[in-house]
């Protein structure tokens, strides 16, 4: 199993540009979540998914869009690139919606100038 | 709301000195389930362990060892012996259900503890 995997690893956006993240799974997991993580902020939440189709809001959904229309794929976009979205993103995985340990992916790091 | 306070912001050690990195929450609910990730300079989240709200054994896996303590809200984590490869951030976080209840998977992290091990 190649486990949780992301791309890009690195990019570099200007503001008012789109992008998506890719998130993809081998293991058959029904949840799918993204985070970012800021200096001296841990990470936030900011959407998830309990299985195909479905998909709700975390803590920071603002300026991001999620869809789940496969099990194995969670892509996460930015419509509008803001500064403030420069962060390091992280994708992650579970076998359901219970309290199973989350499988971190090696993350994507963004800079929005 | 759920809160994971880390307040240890950077500790710094010297090879083979034990190191405890403390880890204080706050929640309401009766059922939830505590975690510890490890961030290398690589950046990749590396699970460490997991222990549920019902369960406040005391863990050991090699130089690592967990103490849970209920009474005070506290999970923290000892490594003993330090190793230069042990230099990384460590995250401490809690697990809590949605609005819903309906779902488990929102992780309240802590700022993060780094921690830099000299040889």
């Amino acid at each position: 199993n190649a486990g949780v995997t992301q791309t890009p690893k690195f990019q570099v956006l200007k503001t008012g540009q789109s992008m998506t993240l890719q998130c993809a799974q081998d293991m058959n997991h029904e949840y799918m979540s993204w985070y970012r993580q800021d200096p001296g902020m841990g990470l936030r939440l900011i959407h998830y998914s309990v299985g195909a189709g479905i998909t709700d809001q975390g803590e920071v959904p603002n300026g991001y869009n999620v869809s789940r229309s496969t099990t194995e794929d969670f892509p996460l976009r930015l419509l509008s690139a803001a500064p403030s979205q420069t962060s390091v993103y992280f994708c992650a995985s579970k076998i359901n919606r219970g309290q199973e340990t989350q499988y971190f992916g090696p993350g994507t790091r963004l800079l929005v100038l | 709301a759920q809160k994971v306070t880390q307040a240890q912001t950077e500790i710094s050690v010297v090879e083979k000195e034990d190191v405890t990195l403390d880890c204080v929450y706050e929640t309401r609910d009766t059922t939830y389930y505590l975690f510890w990730y490890k961030q290398p300079p690589s950046g990749e989240l590396v699970f460490l362990i997991r222990r549920n709200s019902f369960d406040e054994q005391n863990e050991i896996s090699g130089r690592y060892s967990w103490n849970f303590q209920k009474s005070t809200s506290s999970f923290n984590f000892t490594i003993t012996a330090s190793q230069v490869v042990d230099s990384a951030v460590y995250f401490c976080a809690l697990s809590e259900p949605n609005a819903g209840g309906t779902s488990y998977g929102k992780l309240t992290f802590g700022q993060g503890t780094i921690l830099t091990v000299h040889p």
